[in-house]
């Protein structure tokens, strides 16, 4: 069955540092992958989205991921942490036909002054 | 483009009532998706409408059911309302086609007492 794992349901760091949240997903056909962030009492808002065109893809606040089949990964990152980048960060992919999408358990991101 | 809008943000129910949620998708967009997301579980997929037919159903008992209306717009109904029902109800909208991305509504937040 196809699985989304999201490496820490927390991660810390500070403000200034880079961010680094990981993904990694299990399937056996090429997936769309995407990155979703939610702020506090909010629904989730997309960051960025890969669809095959390039593995390094940008989103929006600076923050990147890039996909790399080999790992069947596709980690986020930022250089500089931001105070409000304070939220919870989810991974999800689209696998075969049936259009719904496979969540990661998400990751708080929690940043230090 | 207006956004996913829901209705309404937040519900206070008793156990054993039943509910209703509603959900009004972008412009144009054909696929309602539905989660439950509580502090303990993460973000669980209740079902997916296309075009007025169901097309994806998560794990959860017949209590929760759905429709979707010929102008995209959908209804989740919850009856019998027990108190682990308490939850943020985020509602998802996209066109529908593999591979694209879902955009959020900012939830209903329904407490049961």
């Amino acid at each position: 069955a196809q699985s989304v794992t999201q490496l820490g349901s927390h991660v810390s760091v500070s403000e200034g540092a880079l961010v680094l949240l990981r993904c990694n997903y299990s399937s056996s056909v090429p997936p769309y992958l995407f990155w979703y962030v939610q702020y506090p009492n909010q629904g989730l808002q997309l960051l960025l989205k890969y669809t095959s065109a390039a593995t390094l893809v940008k989103g929006i606040n600076d923050f990147e991921a890039e996909f790399k089949k080999s790992e069947t990964s596709f980690h986020l990152t930022k250089p500089s942490a931001h105070m409000s980048d304070a939220a919870e960060y989810f991974c999800a992919v689209s696998l075969g036909s049936n259009y719904q999408l496979i969540w990661g358990a998400g990751t708080k991101l929690i940043i230090k002054p | 483009k207006a956004g996913v809008t829901q209705t309404p943000r937040y519900l206070i129910k008793t156990r054993g009532q039943q509910v209703t949620l509603s959900c009004s998708p972008i412009s144009g967009h054909r696929s309602v998706s539905w989660y439950q997301q509580t502090p303990g579980q993460g973000l669980q997929f209740l079902f997916e409408y296309f075009s007025e037919t169901q097309r994806n159903k998560g794990n959860f008992p017949g209590r929760f059911s759905g429709r979707q209306f010929s102008n995209s717009r959908s209804e989740m109904n919850v009856s019998t309302l027990e108190l682990g029902d308490s939850a943020l109800y985020l509602c998802a909208s996209s066109s529908g086609t593999l591979g694209n991305e879902q955009y959020f509504g900012p939830g209903t937040r329904l407490t049961v007492t």
